[in-house]
């Protein structure tokens, strides 16, 4: 069975351009949740996405918003990039609010 | 959301058995006990899962005691590959809804 899996691996952007980030759960999994994760710190919630609707966000700026397709995979996109919005970019997936299993993550780097 | 506090880091040998605990006064009724191990760079992994006495899997035991007020993550006979951070994270296993708090972790570091 498939991992969650997170693309790209890499993301290089410059301040004030937009990001994209993609996630497909694991096969079955209906919730997505996405984590920020800044050099040294632990993760931060950032959004969870459950039967393709916003569940619960965590205390990030509107410019980071996403959606979760109809089957199941999810996008977050990041506007208006600052430099401190350079980190690993985590998503995860689980069954209704069970144990989360993680994807390898997209660093983002913003220059 | 019950907040967590752990040892921000832990240094042991290989083949030693390393305990690590996590204090949560707040756990509420319907809150399970979650550990999670991160590589650097990569995302957390599930290790274990527990309510409430003891949980064993081939990774690692969760200890609970009756006040459930702490939990303890028995790792038997640590390698250097056990090197890692590690979460302690407390939430409901449900349909209601909530945001994991992962917190800083305690960073394990393993030598020979």
């Amino acid at each position: 069975e498939a991992g969650v899996t997170q693309s790209p691996t890499h993301l290089i952007k410059t301040r004030g351009q937009q990001a994209t980030l993609r996630c497909s759960p694991i096969s079955g999994h209906t919730s997505v949740y996405w984590y920020q994760q800044a050099l040294g710190l632990g993760l931060q919630f950032l959004l969870w996405y459950d039967e393709g609707e916003e569940r619960n966000r965590g205390n990030f700026p509107p410019r980071f918003s996403g959606r979760q397709f109809p089957n199941y995979s999810s996008e977050l996109n990041v506007n208006a990039l600052e430099l401190e919005d350079s980190a690993l970019y985590l998503c995860a997936s689980s069954r209704a609010q069970n144990i989360q299993y993680f994807g390898a993550g997209t660093r983002l780097s913003v220059l | 959301l019950a907040k967590t506090t752990q040892p921000i880091s832990m240094d042991s040998y290989e083949g030693q058995e390393v305990n690590i605990t996590c204090s949560h006064n707040n756990i509420a009724t319907n809150d399970y006990i979650t550990w999670y191990q991160q590589f650097p760079s990569q995302g957390p992994r599930f290790i274990i899962q527990g309510y409430k006495t003891k949980v064993t899997n081939e990774v690692a035991s969760l200890f609970i005691p009756a006040d459930r007020k702490s939990s303890t993550l028995s790792l038997p006979r640590v390698s250097l590959s056990d090197t890692a951070v590690y979460y302690c994270l407390v939430g409901e296993n449900s349909n209601s809804g909530y945001a994991l708090n992962f917190g800083k972790g305690t960073s394990l570091l393993v030598t020979p």
